[in-house]
């Protein structure tokens, strides 16, 4: 069973980077699919930001591209998302998931952390 | 950018009886190379993450009870929910991964009446 676990600081201050990792199980990452993040907050709804490939292409939101980078660990079967440069606007539940193709839906997801910012 | 527009925003649906949600796309999610609409729905339930019911517009996904079917092609796309059960109560929402950057629509809330 892929099971999917996000970890990183639930408050980051203002101006600061967002940084958070997906350790995934049960799967190889490097054995293929995408892997993706998505944030959750009550003003925006669901908001994808970005997928990466096992083998390091990645695909972002126009709207965070300039603030986004996505990496990937397969020693550690892991994936991580950094955001500089946030705001209050920022303040969400980030979700990581798994997708087949990066033109395809998300089939796991992790359950989910929230990250407040705030000074 | 593809604006995906739910409706209802909230439904109450008495046990046993059909719920019907709708999600329009602002532009075509058809791929006509290969006849598929790059549409999914999610149903997400308090302090969970969105689980994958269907895909593709109308194919469910393993595991998924028959009581969830979905329909429609193009712009205009309607899950429904045959037979309500209790545990069916949860926001639904569809998803577009035709174009960057996906989206998803607002949600709908469903109740039991």
């Amino acid at each position: 069973q892929v099971q999917l676990q996000e970890s990183g600081p639930g408050l980051v201050k203002p101006s600061e980077t967002l940084s958070l990792t997906c350790v995934v199980s049960g799967y190889s990452i490097s054995s293929g699919y995408y892997w993706g993040w998505i944030r959750q907050s009550p003003g925006k709804g669901l908001e994808w930001i970005g997928n990466i490939h096992h083998s390091g292409g990645t695909y972002y939101n126009p709207s965070l591209k300039s603030r986004v980078t996505i990496s990937v660990d397969t020693s550690k079967n892991q994936f991580s998302l950094n955001l500089s440069s946030v705001t209050a606007a920022d303040t969400a539940v980030y979700f990581c998931a798994r997708l087949e193709n990066t033109w395809q839906p998300f089939d796991y997801w992790g359950q989910g952390t929230l990250v407040t910012v705030s000074s | 950018d593809i604006v995906m527009t739910q409706s209802p925003d909230s439904l109450a649906v008495s046990l046993g009886e059909r719920a019907t949600i709708n999600c329009k796309s602002s532009q075509s999610v058809l791929y006509s190379s290969n006849n598929k609409n790059y549409l999914a729905w999610y149903q997400q339930k308090p302090g969970q993450p969105p689980k994958l019911l269907i895909y593709w517009a109308s194919t469910r996904e393993s595991g998924v009870p028959d009581r969830f079917s979905g329909s429609g092609s193009g712009t205009d796309f309607t899950l429904t929910i045959s037979g309500l059960q209790a545990e069916d109560v949860a926001v639904y929402y569809c998803q577009q991964y035709y174009s960057s950057p996906q989206a998803f629509g607002q949600g709908t809330k469903l109740e039991i009446k």
